[in-house]
């Protein structure tokens, strides 16, 4: 069955960085684009970033474009955000998730905290 | 950016009762390209309708979707317990894709 598992969260401190990876199973990873949704303690969702199957198309939010990164690794059927500059707003639990639009599959989601 | 609205922001009802959600984008919404997701408290979201009104596989067809350009509905013909959770629509037509802020379906 599909499998998303997120990892790489953590607290770190304004202006700092920090990558989160997606291990994927269970599909043809490189036939799907993937992409990343946040939500922050107690609010609603918020779309991040997609990645096209072959990397060759990527597309940000207006709030991440510029300090975020969307990549992948076909061969090792994994999704990374790296993300740079960041700021207390960005605290959120991060999800992977497959395909572009609407998505039925999720990971459970991994917890980002941009405290000082 | 295509901001999306959705009302009310709480509906209370009662287990057997009829849901009307309302989700409205500031912008028409490209081809119907429209979801709309159910989220239980500490579970990951789960997709209800993709497409403004084709149901997700599995899900229970008490549950349905309309609308097009800039008005959607979702609708839950007879409330069940599992039902009441918080409601979110978004739109993958135009980027950046968004989400509404979300309706909360309570137990009046």
């Amino acid at each position: 069955q599909v499998q998303l598992v997120e990892s790489g969260g953590g607290l770190v401190k304004p202006g700092g960085s920090l990558r989160l990876s997606c291990a994927a199973s269970g599909f043809t990873f490189s036939d799907y684009y993937m992409s990343w949704i946040r939500q922050a303690p107690g609010k609603g969702l918020e779309w991040v970033s997609y990645i096209s199957s072959g990397s060759s198309f990527t597309n940000y939010a207006d709030s991440v474009k510029g300090r975020f990164t969307i990549s992948r690794d076909n061969a090792k059927n994994s999704l990374y955000l790296h993300m740079n500059t960041l700021r207390a707003e960005d605290t959120a639990v991060y999800y992977c998730t497959r395909g572009s639009g609407w998505t039925v599959y999720w990971g459970q989601g991994t917890l980002v905290t941009v405290s000082s | 950016e295509i901001v999306l609205t959705q009302s009310p922001g709480t509906l209370s009802l009662s287990p057997g009762e009829r849901a009307t959600l309302s989700c409205r984008a500031s912008q028409s919404v490209t081809s119907s390209y429209l979801a709309w997701y159910q989220q239980k408290p500490g579970q990951t979201p789960r997709l209800l309708i993709y497409g403004a009104s084709s149901r997700a596989t599995g899900i229970p067809d008490r549950f349905s979707g309309s609308g097009s350009g800039t008005v959607f509905t979702l609708t839950i013909s007879r409330l069940e317990p599992e039902d009441f959770a918080v409601y979110y629509c978004q739109q993958y037509g135009s980027s950046p894709f968004t989400f509404g802020p979300g309706t909360k379906v309570d137990i009046k």
